[in-house]
């Protein structure tokens, strides 16, 4: 099974409103990527937040972490149009050596 | 200034031909990655080289074999293609091959069709 887990697999929501994806793991963590893909397009990095911190922002983005849970959450706020992607959540690994292992993605739409 | 750069953006080929794809990256990183993208876009690692040495060889059938000429340069050969093998192939880059401190730079791939 994967490590991330994203939730939903699919949202749709109209421009200014805040978009909130969620991501699930199961093993210790070094730390917990997100990226963004826009379609026929390789991976952007939008975040890296590490196993030690609880809140991270970048712009119109938050990221929080959750070790105890095993869980992160991306929230986009007041969503335009252009940020109709899909988001993947990457947890970077304890051990040296090892993989990033990426979730299966959540689709957003936003509708102008 | 295109980071990572693949060539070529699709392929359409035919079962059994062999292919190679290529990836150069300007970033002067140590690792480069090749990842595969099915149709339901889980992205699964295949290979990682540091400094022109594999590091990871994922469970893929040897007909794949990736070639780094040197550290800014990794290429993917294909021999004996199959169907299964259509997917979007993505090459990367990142500073820190170990715990993944940094993140990784994609290519904007490279989608291999099978007929």
């Amino acid at each position: 099974s994967q490590q991330g887990e994203e939730d939903p697999q699919a949202l749709s929501i109209q421009e200014g409103e805040n978009a909130t994806m969620n991501c699930s793991y199961k093993t210790s963590i070094n730390n917990l990527q997100w990226y963004r893909q826009n379609s026929g397009r390789g991976l952007v990095h939008l975040i890296l937040i590490r196993s030690n911190e609880r809140e991270k922002h970048s712009g119109r983005l938050r990221v929080t972490l959750d070790t105890s849970k095993k869980s992160s959450s991306l929230l986009i706020t007041a969503s335009r149009a252009a940020d109709t992607a899909s988001y993947f959540c990457a947890t970077g690994p304890e051990t040296s050596g090892s993989r990033l292992t990426f979730g299966e993605g959540t689709q957003l739409t936003v509708n102008p | 200034d295109t980071a990572v750069s693949q060539t070529p953006k699709y392929l359409v080929t035919q079962m059994g031909n062999d292919k190679s794809i290529k990836c150069e990256q300007n970033l002067g990183h140590d690792t480069m990655y090749w990842y595969k993208q099915d149709s339901k876009k889980f992205l699964k690692i295949m290979f990682s080289y540091n400094n022109k040495e594999l590091i990871i060889n994922e469970t893929v059938p040897n007909r794949f074999s990736p070639k780094s000429p040197d550290k800014a340069h990794l290429n993917l050969h294909i021999n004996s293609l199959e169907l299964g093998d259509s997917a979007v192939y993505f090459c990367a880059s990142s500073q820190d091959p170990g715990t993944y401190n940094s993140p990784l730079h994609f290519g904007n791939g490279t989608r291999l069709t099978v007929t």
